[in-house]
């Protein structure tokens, strides 16, 4: 049993390079998500998605954006990646939007 | 706006018994939740609150009151592996989770 899946497991990335973290869930869930992890802060929601063929932004999506072609996978893309986009992400499904979120076990991305 | 205030740290004794309080103003409430995070590691689930009352799970539970916008999670019997943050969550009314920042506790033998 996989559950959530994420990679890669750390990056180093030079500004300006693009670049797509990977997610896949195999517990047939509805709905993904995609944090960031600040020190100091919350988590906070980028993008997510309740269903396959749809999505939404969250709190913090300038910068990034999805896909949900199927049920399992949800990448997240940074087109042009900056600095301050130097953080851990997570990753994370639920069964429905209102059900409890299971995370996969995030990639550290580092923007030099 | 929407907040979720944890208390930054806290340190407590192994075997012993510690509060963790969390207060939240948000739009809507559909539910409150609690996550375990070992340093370098993914939030784990720990309990879910809908309606006001303790929840048991074990060693740990946790309280709600809505109408206060107050919860906390006790943890009893405490072991060195419980040294990690602990996040508050609550779901608003678009469904979206508003977290905390988390409690980082630390155990002392």
């Amino acid at each position: 049993i996989a559950g959530i899946t994420q990679a890669p497991t750390s990056q180093i990335l030079a500004a300006g390079r693009r670049m797509t973290l990977r997610c896949t869930q195999d517990m047939r869930h509805n709905a993904m998500y995609w944090y960031r992890q600040d020190l100091g802060l919350g988590l906070r929601l980028i993008h997510y998605s309740n269903t396959a063929g749809t999505t939404g932004k969250g709190e913090v999506p300038d910068g990034y954006s999805v896909s949900r072609a199927n049920t399992d996978d949800f990448p997240l893309t940074l087109a042009s990646a900056v600095p301050s986009q130097t953080s851990v992400y997570f990753c994370a499904s639920s069964s429905t939007s209102s059900d409890t979120q299971y995370f996969g076990p995030g990639t550290r991305l580092t923007v030099l | 706006g929407q907040n979720i205030d944890q208390p930054t740290e806290m340190t407590a004794t192994e075997g012993a018994i510690v509060q963790i309080n969390c207060t939240y103003q948000t739009s809507g409430f559909n539910g409150l939740f609690w996550y375990q995070q070992h340093a370098g590691e993914a939030p784990t689930f720990l309990s879910y609150n809908v309606l006001d009352g303790l929840e048991e799970k074990g060693r740990f539970s946790s309280f709600l009151s809505r109408s206060k916008g107050y919860s906390y999670l006790l943890l009893k019997e405490l072991q060195m592996k419980d040294s990690a943050s602990y996040l508050c969550a609550v779901m608003d009314s678009n469904y979206q989770l508003i977290w905390g920042a988390g409690t980082k506790l630390i155990i002392k033998p």
